[in-house]
């Protein structure tokens, strides 16, 4: 079955590094998307991307963050300067049409020291 | 705000009965309704989607969808101690975002 894989699993930085969290969304998938869970909290919307551009963002998105598509297979997400209430799972999702439920990898831990 | 809310349990039924999940959401012009399954460390993973008002079965899983009262219920039938996860319901307005509730744990007990 295709599956959305994310590397690392488990990033450790301390606060004001920036960090790249790195993903390869389902080949045949068009959307793709970056949602983040602080411990025992909800799974919140960071940003959609489509066509090579951002279609949406949530107000947790701000100029911090940035997400790029380098090439025809990778899907990235930076965080520039880290802070402590960064520490999360980052789960990157991609689906094959924007109404469509998602297919999410299996996450990054962020740890922010 | 659009907001998506789930009593957070724990559910406990036994092994064999039927779990029902129940959600609510605020915003009226939203479309498409999912269920996800989240086992404790990992990710949400789709279970059921439904569009339209009533029933959709898939195997042991049934949603119900009812617009007029912005309700999503799913229910689990002949449940397994295997589907002791944390379920998740999620909303979309037709745009590029969905919203999920927090979740309800369920227990299903040998």
């Amino acid at each position: 079955e295709p599956e959305v894989t994310q590397t690392p699993s488990h990033q450790v930085t301390q606060m004001g590094q920036e960090v790249i969290l790195r993903c390869v969304p389902i080949s045949n998938h068009l959307y793709f998307y970056w949602y983040r869970q602080i411990l025992g909290q909800k799974v919140e919307f960071l940003v959609s991307f489509y066509n090579n551009e951002i279609s949406e963002k949530s107000e947790i998105f701000d100029d911090q963050f940035s997400v790029e598509r380098p090439d025809g297979s990778n899907f990235t997400l930076k965080i520039r300067s880290t802070k402590l209430e960064d520490s999360a799972m980052y789960f990157c999702a991609s689906s094959e049409a924007g109404s469509d439920g998602y297919t999410f990898g299996s996450g990054t831990r962020l740890t922010v020291v | 705000q659009k907001e998506v809310e789930q009593n957070s349990g724990p559910l406990s039924v036994p092994e064999g009965a039927i779990a029902s999940l129940n959600c609510t959401y605020s915003d009226r012009g939203s479309q498409s309704f999912f269920w996800y399954r989240q086992y404790s460390g990992k990710s949400p993973e789709l279970i059921m989607f439904i569009y339209s008002n009533g029933d959709k079965e898939d195997g042991r899983f049934t949603a119900q969808l009812n617009k007029a009262s912005q309700y999503v219920s799913l229910l689990i039938r002949d449940s397994q101690p295997s589907d002791s996860a944390t379920y998740l319901c999620a909303v979309t307005d037709g745009g590029f975002k969905t919203i999920f509730g927090a979740g309800t744990r369920l227990f299903v007990k040998a």
